[in-house]
């Protein structure tokens, strides 16, 4: 079975704070995401990277910063954590071939105080 | 990609099979049918997926109509467990295919 281990289940951190959320795939998949989920809104992509080193914007990437140093490891940052940025967040992951299936993590729930 | 459209909630007997409409009208010929589920507080879990053949695996089924513009999930023997948020999506297969387009699903209840 495919896994994506997202590091924390919750956390809480203070304004400014910078927040690291850690992934990790172990299924060798090409590309990863990061997205947030908030009532009403459904998901939305911030980031995703189809390759080490790689990253491509998403819809919402103001006020986050991705790394991909390794190919099952994606990290999201908040430089400055803000209270608009409480929210779930969601890691994803799948291969590179058309008509992949996306995994998802468990979710991190972050509440920014 | 296309739109999807479900309805909001449906309830189901424990052990009945639960079927879960979908409505995708405007589905192009390379999109495929996706079924998340996510029950609160978690990830959403992948179920299935279909091009145009019907699909089964060890969660459960999917039935895509001849003219592709609807699905139906079936979930052989409902348990309490499978009470949650279903998802449909439909998806290209190339290009923005990483954008998820979640709606708001049909919440299941499962009742004893």
């Amino acid at each position: 079975d495919v896994k994506v281990t997202q590091s924390s289940r919750y956390l809480v951190k203070r304004t400014g704070e910078k927040v690291f959320l850690e992934c990790v795939q172990d299924m060798d998949h090409e590309n990863m995401f990061w997205y947030r989920q908030d009532p009403g809104l459904g998901l939305r992509l911030i980031y995703f990277s189809y390759d080490v080193k790689m990253k491509e914007k998403g819809d919402i990437p103001e006020g986050y910063s991705v790394s991909r140093e390794k190919k099952e490891r994606f990290s999201l940052i908040l430089e400055s954590a803000s209270t608009n940025q409480t929210s779930m967040y969601l890691c994803a992951s799948s291969s590179g071939y058309s008509g992949n299936t996306i995994y998802f993590g468990e979710g991190s729930w972050l509440t920014v105080v | 990609d296309a739109k999807t459209t479900q309805p909001t909630s449906m309830d189901c007997a424990e052990g009945r099979a639960a079927n879960l409409p979908c409505n995708h009208s405007t589905i192009s010929g390379n999109e495929y049918v996706y079924w998340y589920r996510q029950i609160h507080s978690q990830g959403p879990q992948y179920i299935i997926h279909g091009l145009k053949n019907n699909e089964t695996n060890e969660m459960a089924s999917l039935i895509i109509t001849e003219d592709r513009k609807s699905s139906t999930l079936i979930l052989p023997h409902a348990t309490l467990r499978d009470t949650a948020v279903y998802y449909c999506i439909s998806r290209g297969s190339g290009g923005s295919n990483y954008k998820l387009t979640f709606g708001k699903g049909t919440l299941l209840t499962v009742n004893p």
